[in-house]
């Protein structure tokens, strides 16, 4: 069954940076773009981009533009987020999310905290 | 971005009537050259990730209770819960996939009157 796992919970100050892993399981890693999903706490949810894990290959939302970097590593299926240049509004849950034109799968979610 | 906006914000329905939620995106999602909407709804309960229901506008996933009934086309979709039970309290948000970004409703939140 396929299964995305994510890296655990993390506290970072301004401006510093933040890298989250998505380890998929239960299908052929690079058969299907990863994209990556935020939600502020109480707050609706906002996408900020993908990578192909076939090519490396990116789009990042404008938004993120310039502080987003997504990476993989088809060695062991895993995809990961980096946020740099972190502001308290950055606290928020973050999801990878498989994509078939639509997300049929979710990790658990990966709550990163910005505070001084 | 393609704005998407839902009605209503909130809602509450007794159990085992009906729930009606719309979605309106500022552009169509509809794709003619394979007669698909690129088009969602998803259910989140809390401390929970996103559950998809409904794809292509109208297609429940599997395992989704037959309940849930998506409809619509081009820019006004409907998800509407029939029969509401405990278990459906939750947000309900939609989202189109036609475009990049992708971009998601507010969510709607659906008590039990």
């Amino acid at each position: 069954q396929v299964q995305l796992v994510q890296s655990g919970a993390e506290v970072k100050k301004p401006g510093a940076s933040v890298k989250v892993s998505c380890k998929a399981s239960g299908y052929t890693f690079s058969d299907y773009y990863m994209h990556w999903v935020r939600q502020a706490p109480g707050q609706g949810l906002e996408c900020m981009g993908w990578i192909n894990p076939k090519s490396g290959g990116t789009n990042y939302a404008q938004k993120f533009q310039g502080r987003v970097t997504m990476t993989r590593d088809t060695s062991i299926s895993t995809v990961y987020m980096e946020l740099s240049r972190l502001r308290s509004d950055d606290t928020a849950v973050y999801y990878c999310a498989r994509e078939n034109d639509y997300y049929a799968f979710w990790g658990q979610g990966t709550l990163v905290t910005v505070s001084s | 971005d393609i704005v998407m906006t839902q009605s209503p914000d909130s809602l509450a329905v007794s159990l085992g009537e009906r729930a009606t939620i719309n979605c309106k995106s500022s552009q169509s999602v509809f794709y003619s050259s394979n007669n698909k909407n690129y088009f969602a709804w998803f259910q989140q309960k809390p401390g929970q990730p996103p559950r998809l229901l409904i794809y292509w506008a109208s297609t429940r996933e599997s395992g989704v209770p037959d309940r849930f009934s998506g409809s619509g086309s081009g820019t006004d979709f409907t998800l509407t819960i029939s029969n509401m039970q405990a278990e459906d309290v939750a947000v309900y948000y939609c989202q189109q996939y036609y475009y990049t970004p992708r971009t998601f409703g507010q969510g709607t939140k659906v008590e039990i009157k």
